[in-house]
Formats: C-alpha cells, structure tokens, sequence
C-alpha cells in the first residue's frame, strides 16, 4: 500500500492549458504539503493544510490554486501554464510523532512545451 | 538569502572513505533539523533527525550547533549505495520545513 500517492506521474502539456495533479495519504495525518522541485533539484515549499484549512502559502502566483477536500486529499490545479511551470511536484504529509517526519509521494513530472 | 544553505558539491569518495557535509540555517527560532536523502528521480526521504546533543545512526552522525546555526552530517566507511543527494531539512515554525539544495555524493568503487 502506497502511504501518498500522485497522480499523474508524469505529465506533458502544451502552454496556456490547465492541469491538475492529486495527491492522497492513507497515513491518517493532519497536514499536506505541496512542493516543487525545479531543474537545479531545490526543493521549495508551496502550500500547506491542516485539516483541509490552508495555513502556508508561499509566493506563488494565482495560477496556482490547491483544494483539500478532505485531510487525506491536497489537489494543485495550474492554469495558463508557463515553461517555467516544468518541474517535479512533490506531495508530502507530515508525521504525528516528535520527528516529525515528512512522508513524500513520488513526485509528478510536468513538463509544459 | 536561502533559509538552509549547503555546498551543493558534488562530493566524489573511494568507498570506505569518510564525508562530512555541512548545513547553515538562517532563522535562530527554527525548532527542528533533519537530514533527507534523494536518491535519482525518486521522492526524498528521511534519514535521520538531529538533536541537539548530536546522535549516531550505524555509520551516519549528525551534529547540531544553535549558537553557529550549523548542522553536520558524518558518513564513515562510504558505501556504493550511500550515492544519493544529501538534504538538510529545518522546520522553522509550525509546519514550516524548508529545505537546502542537496549536497550531491558519489561513493566511486
């Protein structure tokens, strides 16, 4: 059993279209997180819920736009999708336990032509 | 200015070498710090968390330094598959991880 899991895995589209990638976790955690992960490997956050209530959202343009309609699903939707937008996109979920550890999903791969 | 800063490398050893990489953070309140490893086209994950008296997994140590905002990673005896890309991970505040840019290593026969 995949603990998050991404779909699509890899995605190729044109400019100026819309896409949207999910994300689920079986883990029974209270935060979800999206980040995304350009050509020169920096991770970089994006989006953060807990319990379907957004509570980081860092400089990212209004293009892009999460949905977490429930605690176990944090969906990116891009629109009027740019070059720039090419990168791997990775969901994470966020242990209970004092480690706090970061369970991550095994990335979607856009790449915008 | 990043928030964790790391020399990206790459760092090219002879198995059974040791390798030290090295993490500053920028947020003197960040409350906890991790390592992560990322191997090829794969998702990150956890390697090992760091406290603050420093703490040994097998081969791996990890050390922490609040008054320097510094982090260490320790891997004696390299093996062939410890070539990965090593991240530095700190949660700031809350839910705020944030993570270095990778410190790539290959550990060469």
């Amino acid at each position: 059993d995949t603990a998050v899991s991404q779909t699509p895995k890899y995605l190729v589209t044109q400019m100026g279209n819309d896409k949207s990638i999910k994300c689920e976790q079986n883990l029974g955690h209270d935060t979800m997180y999206w980040y995304k992960q350009d050509s020169k490997k920096f991770l970089k956050i994006m989006f953060s819920y807990n319990n379907k209530e957004l509570i980081i959202n860092e400089t990212v343009p209004n293009r892009f736009s999460p949905k977490s309609p429930d605690k176990a699903h944090l969906n990116l939707h891009i629109n009027s999708l740019e070059l720039g937008d090419s990168a791997v996109y990775f969901c994470a979920s966020r242990g209970l336990t004092n480690t706090g550890e970061l369970f991550f999903g095994e990335g979607s791969r856009l790449t915008v032509l | 200015r990043k928030e964790v800063e790391q020399d990206p490398g790459p760092f090219n050893v002879p198995e059974g070498a040791t390798v030290a990489f090295n993490c500053t953070y920028s947020n003197s309140a960040s409350q906890s710090f991790f390592w992560y490893r990322q191997d090829c086209r794969k998702e990150p994950k956890l390697l090992m968390s760091v406290y603050s008296s420093g703490n040994e997994d097998g081969r791996f140590t990890a050390q922490l330094n609040r008054a320097s905002q510094y982090i260490s990673l320790l891997i004696r005896d390299s093996k062939l598959s410890d070539s990965a890309t090593y991240l530095c991970v700190v949660l700031f505040t809350g839910n705020q991880f944030y993570f270095g840019t990778g410190t790539s290593l290959t550990v060469i026969p």
